[in-house]
Parts: structure tokens; C-alpha cells; sequence
């Protein structure tokens, strides 16, 4: 069975970071490209980032660049976003999915609040 | 970045009846190489993640009912729903991969008359 399970979301104050996590399993992590993608209260999907099969490509909303970071350890068959500079916009559920295309697999989700 | 916009925001229909929802982006997400449209349908139900309904804008996703179909090529696509039933209440969302950032629609919500 596919599993993707998110972990590391909180409540932060603005300027904090916070780093989540995402286990897969169930199938062979290696050959997909992964993705982050949030969803604001009550808003859509929006795209954050994705990271390639091997961990050596990787690309970012303009809305996060500079400020996220997207990893993944293809031998624990974990993915990270490393959130740095966290601001109020940031609050959000976030989902990290397998591929976004023909074979799209969404994790629960993590919730992010970042509020003073 | 490609903009999806989606019609109609929100849908009323009758149990059994059609639902038609469309999803219309600002470039054509087909692929000349491959001849493959990308753009893919998501069915999202309350405190529930997106779940994959349709890829390649026409390829149904196992396990899900044949009531549910996508067409389109180019720019405008289609997510019709025959005979809806009463689990189908759900958000829909267009997405495309042609290009980064991906990008969604802004959603149709599907509600029982």
C-alpha cells in the first residue's frame, strides 16, 4: 500500500523556520520526481516545490524562493522542505505528493500556522 | 505561468443527472512529442487530501468509477460526471504539469440539488 507521511508541522511565529518531513513507502521512492504542495484555509492547491528521482534538480514557487529548501534522502525514502523566514501567507496544510501527473499520490498533510 | 481557470465556481445538480465541469489554461498543455495533454482532474472531499481521478486529461485512474470521464485537447478540457451519486459532493481541480510552476484551477464545488 502507498504511504506518504508528513510530519514536522506547528505554530510558529513569524520569522521562525520549521523543517518537515515526508515518509514514503509502498513503493520505489527512486523512481519519482516528489513535490510539496500547500493549501490555505478555505484556498486551492498551490504548488511549492519539487526535487528529481536523483536529488540533484529541484525548483520553487517565486512565492517561497529564496526561503525553501527542498531535499530528499533516497536511501530513507524521506523528503524534506526546510522553511526558513516563515511569514503569516505561509500558513497552510502541507501535502507532500508522488509525481502530480499519472501516477499522483497525496500524504494527509501537515498543518503550518505561523501567527504572533 | 499558465493560468487554469475553471467553470463553473459552483454546480448544483440532481442525483443521477450530468455534471459538466470545465477547465480552460492560458497555453496549450499539449505536447507535440508525445501527443499527450498535460492535465490531470483531482476529486477533493472535506478534511481529505486531492485524490487522482483522471491523467492525460482522458485516462481514468484505477479504482475510479467509469461515471467520471475527462476530454479536450490544447486548452479547454472537460470533467463530465454521469449519473451523479451522492458521494460525488466533492471539490474538483484541473492541474497542469506542461510546465513550472504547476499550476491548479481554482476549484468547482459539486453539490446535491
Amino acid at each position: 500500500e502507498v504511504q506518504l507521511v508528513e510530519s514536522g508541522g506547528g505554530l510558529v511565529q513569524p520569522g521562525e523556520s520549521l523543517r518537515l518531513s515526508c515518509g514514503a513507502s509502498g513503493f520505489r521512492f527512486t523512481k519519482y520526481w516528489m513535490h510539496w504542495v500547500r493549501q490555505g484555509p478555505g484556498k486551492g492547491p498551490l504548488w511549492v516545490s519539487h526535487i528529481n528521482s536523483d536529488g540533484n534538480m529541484t525548483d520553487y514557487a517565486d512565492s517561497v524562493k529564496g526561503r525553501f529548501t527542498i531535499s530528499r534522502d533516497n536511501a530513507k525514502n524521506m523528503l524534506y522542505l526546510q522553511m526558513n523566514s516563515l511569514g503569516v501567507e505561509d500558513t497552510a496544510v502541507y501535502y507532500c505528493v508522488r509525481d502530480l501527473a499519472a501516477s499522483a499520490f497525496w500524504g494527509q498533510g501537515t498543518t503550518v500556522t505561523v501567527s504572533s | 505561468d499558465i493560468v487554469m481557470t475553471q467553470s463553473p465556481d459552483s454546480l448544483a445538480a440532481s442525483l443521477g443527472e450530468r455534471a459538466t465541469i470545465n477547465c480552460k489554461s492560458s497555453q496549450s498543455l499539449l505536447y507535440s512529442s508525445n501527443n499527450k495533454n498535460y492535465l490531470t482532474w483531482y476529486q477533493q472531499k472535506p478534511g481529505q487530501p486531492p485524490k487522482l481521478l483522471i491523467y492525460w486529461a482522458s485516462t481514468r485512474e484505477s479504482g475510479v468509477p467509469d461515471r467520471f470521464s475527462g476530454s479536450g485537447s490544447g486548452t479547454d478540457f472537460t470533467l463530465t460526471i454521469t449519473s451523479l451519486q451522492a458521494e460525488d459532493v466533492a471539490v474538483y481541480y484541473c492541474q497542469q504539469h506542461y510546465t513550472s510552476p504547476i499550476t491548479f484551477g481554482q476549484g468547482t464545488r459539486l453539490e446535491i440539488k
